[in-house]
């Protein structure tokens, strides 16, 4: 059984240019989450959508991101217009169909670099 | 919101010492995760834990919820066993996981 993927695992991008993140849940998982981690801290949650669905967005910046995740492909996290305090490592999360505390299972990160 | 709160927030170990790990929490969870980042960032899954014991291998890890707090129990580390230690918990309105500082933990040889 794959376990959560995401792609790319690297991306280098010049200020200003769009960056997009894609993730794809384990087998049987809709609901997904994505993370952030800035340098030497820790992760913070940006946003959590099920199919077609955003549930929770309270971790997302006002301007410039976006997330949707599909009813088919996988859950796509956006950046317009990126600048150099966008640098981090974006981790997303998928556990079970259904509510209620289930573990969350994470992808490998993608690392966003802005030169 | 929820706070969580971990220490030591360093811990340097020679290999083969025991080590515990312990993260605090102000309010009811209904899921407490903890994780390794390795040296090369990955996030592993250690353990699955909102109450009660588990042990896996050298690993084990104790939640006792009404007193809100959770404890990883590392023995005989060893090298492999360095980076960042996180512990990450939801609570019962929402399904986000909120993470603690970690702990960075060094085994020398």
């Amino acid at each position: 059984n794959a376990g959560v993927m995401q792609n790319p695992r690297h991306l280098v991008r010049r200020r200003g240019q769009e960056a997009r993140l894609r993730c794809s849940p384990m087998k049987g998982h809709s609901h997904v989450y994505w993370y952030r981690q800035l340098p030497e801290e820790g992760l913070k949650f940006m946003v959590y959508l099920q199919k077609e669905n955003i549930i929770d967005e309270s971790g997302m910046p006002k301007e410039r991101f976006s997330a949707e995740f599909p009813k088919e492909g996988p859950s796509i996290l956006r950046i317009q217009q990126v600048v150099r305090g966008d640098s981090a490592a974006y981790f997303c999360a998928s556990s079970p169909p259904w509510q209620g505390g289930y573990e969350q299972y994470f992808g490998p990160g993608t690392r966003l670099t802005v030169t | 919101g929820i706070q969580v709160e971990q220490s030591p927030p360093d811990l340097i170990l020679q290999e083969g010492a025991n080590s515990t790990l312990r993260c605090n929490f102000s309010d009811s969870v209904n899921n407490l995760q903890w994780f390794h980042q390795n040296p090369w960032g990955q996030l592993i899954n250690l353990f699955y834990i909102p109450s009660g014991t588990k042990q896996n291998g050298r690993l084990s890890a104790t939640t006792v919820a009404t007193e809100r707090y959770s404890l990883l129990y590392i023995s005989s580390s060893q090298t492999t066993d360095s980076g960042v230690y996180f512990c990450a918990v939801g609570s019962y309105n929402t399904d986000k996981l909120i993470f603690g500082t970690g702990t960075r933990l060094q085994v020398f040889p």
